[in-house]
């Protein structure tokens, strides 16, 4: 299985300031072939369900706000949240969809 | 809009059988994987089934395998998992989740607010 550990597993950021998240993956999730990297970031806020944010390590999904990025390739990827606002309080995950089974990060913690 | 509706949990002992529903609407069901995902509380998120749109192909987490079973009926736009000899660690909110596309093993993009199973004495 590959294992996806993320950090740190919590960060206090001021509003308007930029937040960071880190994901390691135990192996490589780039598929040659398409040269896509098989990598999700998911945002829960407190109550709600997970709500998919940034696929292909980078493309942010429909309705998402421009201030939240991904990058990085490989093994090693990063969320960043350019300038932090209060709706922006929540745990995110990163996950991998390069194989059986379907794993997630431990979750990263956002607060104000 | 894409709606995810989950249904069916709630205590049972340990030991106990449980099945869950998952009422889909919004997109049309039978060309997309589906997935349920479970949440312990205060913990972070544990993906425990896929199941292809046609429903012939399913895959499982090893903490579940041999007691998990899911099916789909997509003349009722609907999930199922049926969860048998249920320990205490199978307690969690369950969610249903549609994949972007056919993928088994994909991007989730959509959510259902989930419902909890609670297995205890």
């Amino acid at each position: 299985d590959i294992v996806m550990t993320q950090s740190p597993d919590s960060l206090a950021v001021s509003l308007g300031e930029r937040a960071t998240i880190n994901c390691k993956s135990s192996q490589s999730v780039l598929y040659s072939s398409n040269n896509k990297n098989y990598l999700a970031w998911y945002q829960q806020t407190p109550g709600q369900p997970p709500k998919l944010l940034i696929y292909w390590a980078s493309t942010r999904e429909s309705g998402v706000p421009d201030r939240f990025s991904g990058s990085g390739s490989g093994t090693d990827f990063t969320l960043t949240i350019s300038s932090l606002q209060a709706e922006d309080v929540a745990v995110y995950y990163c996950q991998q969809s390069y194989s059986n089974p379907l794993t997630f990060g431990g979750g990263t913690k956002v607060e104000i | 809009e894409v709606q995810l509706l989950e249904s069916g949990g709630g205590l049972v002992q340990p030991g106990g059988s449980l099945r869950l529903s998952c009422a889909a609407s919004g997109f049309i069901f039978r060309n997309y994987a589906t997935s349920w995902v479970r949440q312990a509380p205060g913990k972070g998120l544990e993906w425990v089934s896929g199941i292809s749109g046609s429903g012939g192909t399913t895959y499982f987490a090893d903490s579940v395998k041999g007691r998990f079973t899911s099916s789909r009926d997509n003349s009722k736009n609907t999930l199922y998992l049926q969860m048998n000899s249920l320990r205490a660690e199978d307690t969690a909110v369950y969610y249903c989740a549609k994949s972007q596309d056919t993928a088994i093993v994909g991007i989730l993009d959509s959510w259902g607010q989930g419902t909890l199973v609670t297995v205890s004495s």
